[in-house]
């Protein structure tokens, strides 16, 4: 069984240009989550989606982020224009059922210069 | 206040010793409970998770609960130099949607 991947696994792009992540979760899991890691900080929680809805997005830094989920199945999270401080690594996670274990992907490593 | 609290270590024990890592909590309603190990670039693997005052067992692992203290640890015993990573303590919130990480203790088992 495949397990969440994410896309691309690396990113590096210039301050204020726009970068798109994507997450694939597990099949058949309806809820998906995003997370960051800043440099030298705890993962933090950016937003949940329950299939395409937008459960919680409290954790969302700034209207720079736009995470979608259409249809229900992958996730997007793009970042426009990106900063300095979005460098950082992307983590995507899914699971089957609320307050269950979460499965993660392998992150993206995004650099802003 | 952290919401979740770790000593970032490094801890550092000989392998064949028992690895103790310990976690406290602020959200008093919590009560979900995780564990989980990352090496170093890789996504958090989960290793151990908690939901009852108490101790649970997986081979090695062990997961220590105490709500009246807010306090969650894992012992790892016989560890291995595999064992060496970060190892991250998570607490789901009363919604059970957010999971909210410490900042992890790194654990290096010296042959």
């Amino acid at each position: 069984e495949a397990g969440v991947t994410q896309f691309p696994s690396h990113s590096v792009i210039e301050k204020g240009q726009t970068v798109t992540l994507r997450c694939d979760p597990i099949s058949g899991h309806d809820n998906l989550y995003w997370y960051r890691r800043v440099m030298g900080k705890e993962i933090k929680f950016l937003l949940h989606f329950v299939k395409e809805s937008k459960q919680d997005e409290s954790g969302m830094p700034n209207n720079r982020f736009l995470a979608e989920r259409t249809g229900g199945t992958y996730s997007t999270l793009k970042v426009q224009p990106a900063e300095l401080e979005d460098s950082g690594v992307y983590f995507c996670a899914s699971s089957y059922q609320l307050n269950e274990k979460l499965f993660f992907g392998s992150g993206t490593q995004l650099s802003v210069l | 206040q952290k919401e979740v609290e770790q000593n970032s270590g490094p801890l550092s024990v000989p392998e064949g010793a028992i690895a103790s890592l310990n976690c406290t909590y602020s959200d008093r309603v919590s009560q979900s409970f995780f564990w989980y190990r990352q090496y170093s670039g890789k996504s958090p693997e989960l290793i151990m998770s908690i939901y009852s005052n108490g101790d649970k067992e997986d081979g090695r692992f062990t997961a220590q609960l105490n709500k009246a203290s807010q306090y969650v640890s894992l012992l790892i015993r016989d560890s291995q130099p595999s064992d060496s990573a970060t190892y991250l303590c998570a607490v789901f919130n009363n919604a059970g949607n957010m999971l909210t990480f410490g900042g992890g203790t790194r654990l290096m088992v010296k042959p």
